[in-house]
């Protein structure tokens, strides 16, 4: 079964320092995955996405990831956080495309609440 | 665009009851789900539909129940409320599969559900 791991539950950064926020997943194949970003109070909005091809992915916000399939990872990094960045981030990952045997089932991390000094 | 709606966003029960969540799409999606959020869990996926009259089971399906009649909407019912059913319920949609869509999913506001 597919699974994902954020191993860090709260990250405090000052405002204009960089960030990276780590995720790790176990699945057999080619994954597709995600990051989600939740302001208090607030539904998930995507940040980005990894389907295939480059695997360093800019998203919204000013965020990349980096897929990387050596180490099973998928880390959020941005060079400079501001202080509307403070949100759980959550990193997700999916069995494949398409609809066909739940293909867009997502297996979310436990995320990670981003906390920004000023 | 409303997206993803779902109503309500508050609501207290008492162990027992018995309620239904709505979630309302307008982006023509097929597929459809239900998440529980709760914390230190992430969410977890209870039940899902790929498209009108299908619907499967996801991780932790107990206690909840789903139909899919038509392609906008996509109710979960509670039979009998328990304090463990206490949580924030996420609905999303996306479309159908192939590079321009797939697995990229719209989520709903939330709704908060308390069992006392």
């Amino acid at each position: 079964a597919q699974s994902v791991t954020q191993p860090d539950i709260h990250i405090t950064v000052s405002e204009g320092a960089s960030l990276e926020l780590r995720c790790n997943y176990s699945y057999g194949a080619t994954p597709y995955l995600f990051w989600y970003v939740q302001s208090p109070g607030q539904g998930l909005q995507l940040l980005l996405k990894y389907f295939s091809g480059d695997t360093l992915v800019q998203g919204i916000k000013g965020f990349e990831a980096e897929f990387k399939r050596s180490q099973s990872s998928f880390n959020l990094r941005k060079p400079s956080v501001h202080w509307s960045d403070a949100a759980e981030y959550f990193c997700a990952v999916s069995q494949g495309q398409g609809l066909t045997g739940g293909g867009n089932k997502l297996t979310f991390g436990t995320g990670t609440q981003l906390k920004v000094e000023l | 665009n409303a997206g993803v709606t779902q109503t309500p966003k508050f609501q207290v029960l008492k162990t027992g009851q018995s309620m239904t969540l709505q979630c309302a799409q307008d982006m023509n999606h097929e597929y459809m789900s239900w998440y529980r959020q709760d914390p230190g869990m992430g969410l977890r996926l209870i039940h899902y539909s790929v498209g009108a009259g299908i619907t499967d089971q996801g991780e932790v399906p107990n206690g909840y129940n789903v139909s899919r009649s038509t392609t906008e909407d996509f109710p979960l019912r509670l039979l009998s409320a328990a304090p463990s059913q206490t949580s924030v319920y996420f609905c999303a949609s996306s479309a159908r599969g192939g590079s321009s869509g797939a697995n990229v999913l719209t989520f709903g506001a939330g709704s908060r559900l308390t069992v006392l």
